[in-house]
């Protein structure tokens, strides 16, 4: 079975200032796909970035990259320069090999301070 | 507007009730999720569907039945609602399984 683990209920940042959002994920998977979401207060749930788990490369969209340890299972967000905007709560996520289903963890709530 | 819309936004109802809830997409995909979300528990995935003629249960199903009523039409019913199916529910849809999936504006449901 999939898991995600998010050890991190909440998380505070300094404007301007970098942060990094712990994932760590279970699978016995030979193939599988890692997403981050950003939920607002509003609600709606944002894809922020995907990382596929052949991929050599860390993907990177615009200040969010993902900072993916294979041999360590995780694959966590780093937000560069952040904004007020980014405070959400986020949501790691992971596909299996056949993409049958997703698998969320409990999420981050981040806040941004001024 | 939007592309996944779920209806209705909120709804009210009392033990007992059979309640449906609607998810409509222009995306074109035919890939369709319902999830239901728990505050600290994140999304559980209730059921899934890759087509009109396949259906499947995910985490959670007991309680909910789903309806694939066209490509573009996911519904989700509470045969019998009971208080702790108060929750958000999500409609999700996705290209492929190698891609995001993208979510509806959640319906807020509670159960008295």
């Amino acid at each position: 079975a999939q898991k995600i683990t998010q050890t991190q209920p909440g998380m505070f940042v300094q404007e301007k200032e970098a942060v990094t959002l712990d994932c760590t994920y279970d699978t016995s998977d030979p193939s599988y796909g890692l997403f981050w979401y950003k939920q607002p207060s509003s609600g709606e749930m944002i894809f922020l970035i995907y990382q596929g788990s052949y991929d050599q490369q860390n993907a990177t969209e615009g200040r969010y990259s993902l900072n993916f340890q294979k041999a360590r299972k995780s694959a966590n967000l780093v937000i560069s320069a952040s904004q007020l905007g980014d405070s959400a709560m986020y949501f790691c996520a992971m596909r299996g090999h056949y993409g049958q289903n997703f698998v969320f963890g409990p999420g981050t709530r981040l806040s941004v301070l001024p | 507007d939007a592309d996944v819309t779920q209806t209705p936004r909120n709804r009210i109802t009392k033990t007992g009730k059979r309640i449906m809830l609607e998810c409509s997409q222009t995306k074109g995909h035919d890939r369709m999720y319902w999830y239901r979300q728990d505050p600290g528990l994140g999304l559980r995935l209730i059921y899934y569907s890759f087509d009109v003629k396949d259906i499947n249960k995910g985490e959670i199903s007991d309680g909910y039945s789903v309806s694939r009523q066209a490509q573009a039409k996911f519904s989700l019913s509470l045969e019998s609602a009971i208080p702790n199916q108060t929750a958000l529910y999500f409609c999700a849809t996705s290209v492929s399984n190698y891609n995001e999936q993208f979510f509806g504006p959640g319906t807020r449901l509670t159960v008295l």
